[in-house]
């Protein structure tokens, strides 16, 4: 079974600074997806940025990028310039490339809490 | 927007007596999914459906069963609620058309079981 660990339950970011969430991730697989997702205080869970194992290139959207490290099961968030708006608690996701029964399913971390200061 | 409601938003039950939630989608999507969310454990996958009529089990379904007659509907059943289901209940979808294996969550319910 895959498992997604996020090391850090708690993290602060200077408003406009650049912060970096880090996310480790077992499996056995060679295929897979990663993502992260953000949920402010109003609960809903947003996608945030998503990487295809296959691809070397790291995904970026705007101010969040990723470092994904395949051979050290590593995918770290960068959130630059960081905003007010960035304050949430992030999700670390895991899924598999197989497209049949559970694999379908996405692994989550137990979350990091970003608090931006003014 | 993926199109996604979840009602009720928030619900108070007691011990004991059947709860139902309800996931709405109203942009066809073939695969929906029942996530639970509790402190210190991310997200954990209840039940998944991968068409009307087909479902399957998660990591936690034991004490949960769901239905998808129609599908734009997934409802998920407490058959008889226990405090250790007092939780964040989310409804998911995915579709090839968002792009492959990727992930929409509705809005959430919070139940709490006394």
């Amino acid at each position: 079974a895959q498992t997604v660990t996020q090391s850090q339950p708690e993290m602060s970011v200077q408003e406009a600074e650049t912060v970096t969430l880090s996310c480790t991730y077992d499996t056995s697989e060679s295929d897979y997806y990663l993502f992260w997702y953000k949920q402010p205080p109003s609960r809903q869970m947003i996608l945030v940025i998503r990487q295809e194992a296959y691809k070397q290139q790291n995904a970026t959207e705007n101010r969040f990028s990723v470092n994904f490290q395949k051979a050290a099961k590593s995918f770290s968030l960068k959130i630059s310039d960081s905003q007010l708006g960035d304050a949430a608690m992030y999700f670390c996701a895991y899924r598999s490339a197989l497209n049949s029964g559970s694999a379908r399913q996405l692994t989550f971390g137990s979350g990091t809490q970003l608090t931006v200061l003014p | 927007d993926a199109g996604i409601t979840q009602s009720p938003r928030h619900k108070v039950t007691e011990t004991g007596t059947p709860v139902t939630l309800r996931c709405h989608q109203t942009e066809n999507h073939r695969y929906m999914y029942w996530y639970r969310q509790d402190p210190g454990h991310g997200l954990r996958l209840i039940h998944y459906s991968y068409g009307v009529k087909d479902t399957d089990k998660g990591e936690v379904s034991d004490g949960y069963s769901v239905s998808r007659s129609k599908t734009e509907d997934f409802l998920l059943t407490l058959e008889s609620a226990t405090s250790s289901q007092t939780s964040v209940y989310f409804c998911a979808i995915s579709d090839s058309k968002m792009g492959v294996n990727t992930q929409y969550f509705g809005p959430g319910t919070r139940l709490t079981v006394l």
